[in-house]
């Protein structure tokens, strides 16, 4: 069984920028997480989608942050415009019963 | 009050010997619990969950519940240097939608 998958892996970008993720959770888990993990911290949850709805988005910073999961699989994250502070790896993690979680590589966003 | 809390180490452990990790978490109502490994530059791999009191073992591994006192503990025996890792304590609270929040870790090093 494939696990998840994400790209793009790094991505360096100055200031201001935009930059988007995409990932691609396990078939058939219904509940996709976006998490962003600052060095020396654990992962903090940004927003959590059952299917193609939101769930929880209480910690997503929605004045640059926005993501979407269309047709209940594949996701986007999007930063615009990118701050210093989100200098950080964004990983994304599925589940099928809410319970256990499993994570993709990450991609380790750089901002200059 | 963090509500996940762990000890950051590092935590020098000779090879073959026990490693010991403990966890604390300030909500009553969490209801299961998790250890996630990370190595460096890695993703968070899932190693361990539980969800009722007691021990539970698997391999190497066992972890431990105690709801009463809010603990959760991870005994790493026979530890061998690919283990040396940051070790994620991980708790969903009732009623969360399976929202994980995260300890910061605990880093482990195995010394031959």
């Amino acid at each position: 069984e494939a696990g998840v998958a994400q790209s793009p892996r790094y991505k360096i970008i100055e200031k201001r920028q935009s930059v988007a993720f995409w990932c691609n959770p396990i078939s058939g888990h219904a509940t996709l997480y976006w998490y962003q993990q600052i060095l020396g911290q654990g992962p903090k949850l940004l927003i959590q989608f059952q299917n193609n709805g939101v769930v929880d988005d209480s910690q997503l910073p929605k004045d640059r942050f926005s993501a979407e999961r269309l047709k209940g699989v594949d996701s986007t994250l999007k930063i615009q415009p990118a701050k210093l502070e989100d200098s950080a790896v964004y990983l994304c993690a599925s589940s099928s019963q809410g319970n256990e979680q499993f994570f993709g590589p990450g991609t380790r966003l750089t901002v200059l | 009050q963090k509500e996940v809390e762990q000890n950051s180490g590092p935590l020098s452990v000779p090879e073959g010997a026990i490693a010991s990790l403990n966890c604390t978490y300030s909500d009553r109502v969490s209801q299961s619990f998790f250890w996630y490994r990370q190595y460096s530059g890695k993703s968070p791999e899932l190693i361990m969950s539980i969800y009722s009191n007691g021990d539970k073992e698997d391999g190497r591994f066992t972890a431990q519940l105690n709801k009463a006192s809010q603990y959760v503990s991870l005994l790493i025996r026979d530890s061998q240097p690919s283990d040396s890792a940051t070790y994620l304590c991980a708790v969903i609270k009732t009623d969360s939608w399976g929202k994980l929040q995260f300890g910061a870790g605990t880093q482990v090093v195995v010394t031959p």
